[in-house]
């Protein structure tokens, strides 16, 4: 059965700091992994995509990660902020028929001054 | 970037009506569209797959005859939440996506606040 598992499921830093949110994942056969964040009462929006051949890649403070062997993934952000305060989802989706898209159960992240 | 639209965004009706939400996607063909459920403090829930023009594939636990969903076309999807109790009280979000795009997002919409009194 595909799986998609988060850690921490809650995280609160100070401001400023850095952080590393983990994904694991058992979805196969593997197309991409997405990061998303959604704020409070809003709906999820993309971050960063990660392909098979792809290790590393970066969105502003946002740097997103993944082994392919280990099929696993991390989003790391750099000095964070305020508005970073948010869940943050990692989505993978598997190829072939119709793409089966499988959620992570988040990590609730809360930057605090 | 592509947009989709989910309405209304927040509802508050009384237990045994009906109340209907719809997704729209403004500016692509959404051949896939999603629904969730999420409760406070957790994280989104699939309820249900739909395919346009098929019937779509609820996840397990979810009960189809009281969660009607119709994908009549390309750019619209909705959501019927049938003889609603105070505990289907959630946040729905739909979102969609294009068959054969594989590295494009799921476009989310902004999401329905349904309060059943």
């Amino acid at each position: 059965k595909n799986q998609v598992e988060q850690s921490p499921q809650s995280l609160i830093i100070l401001e400023g700091k850095n952080c590393t949110l983990q994904c694991n994942y058992t979805v196969s056969p593997f197309s991409n992994l997405r990061w998303y964040k959604q704020d409070t009462g809003r709906g999820p929006v993309s971050l960063t995509i990660m392909t098979f051949s792809e290790n590393t890649k970066s969105n502003g403070r946002y740097t997103a990660t993944l082994d392919a062997d280990t099929k696993q993934s991390s989003l790391h952000i750099t000095a964070s902020q305020l508005s970073d305060s948010a869940s943050y989802i990692c989505v993978v989706r598997s190829s072939g028929g119709y793409q089966k898209v499988t959620f992570g159960t988040g990590t609730k992240l809360q930057v605090i001054p | 970037g592509a947009v989709v639209s989910q309405h209304p965004s927040w509802v508050i009706c009384k237990s045994g009506t009906s109340v209907k939400i719809e997704c729209r996607s403004l500016d692509f063909q959404a051949t896939t569209m999603f629904w969730y459920r999420q409760f406070p403090k957790q994280s989104l829930m699939l309820m249900a797959t739909s395919n346009e023009g098929s019937k779509a594939t609820y996840e397990q636990g979810v009960e189809k005859d009281k969660f009607l969903i119709n994908h009549a076309s390309l750019t619209l999807s909705t959501l019927t939440v049938t003889s609603a109790h105070p505990e289907d009280s959630s946040f729905y979000i739909c979102s969609a996506g294009s068959r054969g795009r594989d590295n494009s997002p799921l476009h989310f919409g902004n999401g329905t606040r349904l309060t059943v009194t």
